[in-house]
């Protein structure tokens, strides 16, 4: 079974600081999806990045970027130029690829509440 | 439109009372579940329909009845819940199918509070 980690429960940066979120994960496949999630106070949940597990460039999006090492089985979020509104509970998620089986799951770390401060 | 969209937004129902949650997109999504969040927890999958048929059922208590009428719709019924079923209730929907790595992301709705007294 895949399973995620994030080991930071809770961070606080000031405004236009540069924070890192960490994620590591556990899978025996070769092949995979790897997403941040942000759930701000509004509940719904956003994606905010993805990777796939055989691309070896790292995915960016505007202020959000990854750092993937595949073989460490490393997903870590840097988010730059921090705004207030990026205050959220962020996820890492992973999924299988399609197996035939029907849809696969999204299994979600425990999450890392973030908090940007004026 | 990549709306999923929940009613209620809040819902309070009685330990004897019977009740259902609603979850509607129109992405042409195949792909729908259910999830069941707890303050400050990820979320956890209850149920997975494909094609309107449930392929994973996450071993939910059988007082949680999920029914999936067509490709763009999805209930939760509810029945005799217990109040630590009382958690934020989440609808998603993605492609069964990815046909590209764009297409892999799941879209979440706002989700229902629900409170059980």
């Amino acid at each position: 079974a895949q399973t995620v980690t994030q080991s930071q429960p809770e961070m606080s940066v000031q405004e236009a600081e540069t924070v890192t979120l960490s994620c590591t994960y556990d899978t025996s496949e070769s092949n995979y999806y790897l997403f941040w999630y942000k759930q701000p106070p509004s509940r719904q949940m956003i994606l905010v990045i993805r990777q796939e597990a055989y691309k070896q460039q790292n995915a960016t999006e505007n202020r959000f970027s990854v750092n993937f090492q595949k073989a460490a089985k490393s997903f870590s979020l840097k988010i730059s130029d921090s705004q207030l509104g990026d205050t959220a509970m962020y996820f890492c998620a992973f999924m299988k690829p399609w197996s035939g089986m029907g849809a696969q799951k999204l299994v979600f770390g425990q999450g890392t509440r973030l908090t940007i401060n004026p | 439109d990549t709306e999923v969209t929940q009613t209620p937004k809040h819902l309070v129902m009685g330990m004897t009372n019977k009740k259902s949650l609603k979850c509607e997109q129109h992405m042409g999504h195949r792909a729908m579940y259910w999830y069941k969040q707890k303050a400050k927890k990820p979320p956890e999958l209850m149920f997975v329909y494909s094609y309107e048929k449930l392929s994973i059922n996450e071993s939910v208590p059988s007082r949680f009845s999920p029914e999936c009428p067509n490709s763009s719709l999805l209930n939760l019924h509810l029945h005799a819940l217990q109040p630590e079923d009382s958690a934020l209730y989440l609808c998603a929907s993605s492609q069964v199918v990815p046909d590209r790595q764009d297409n892999t992301e799941a879209f979440f709705g706002q989700g229902t509070r629900l409170t059980v007294v």
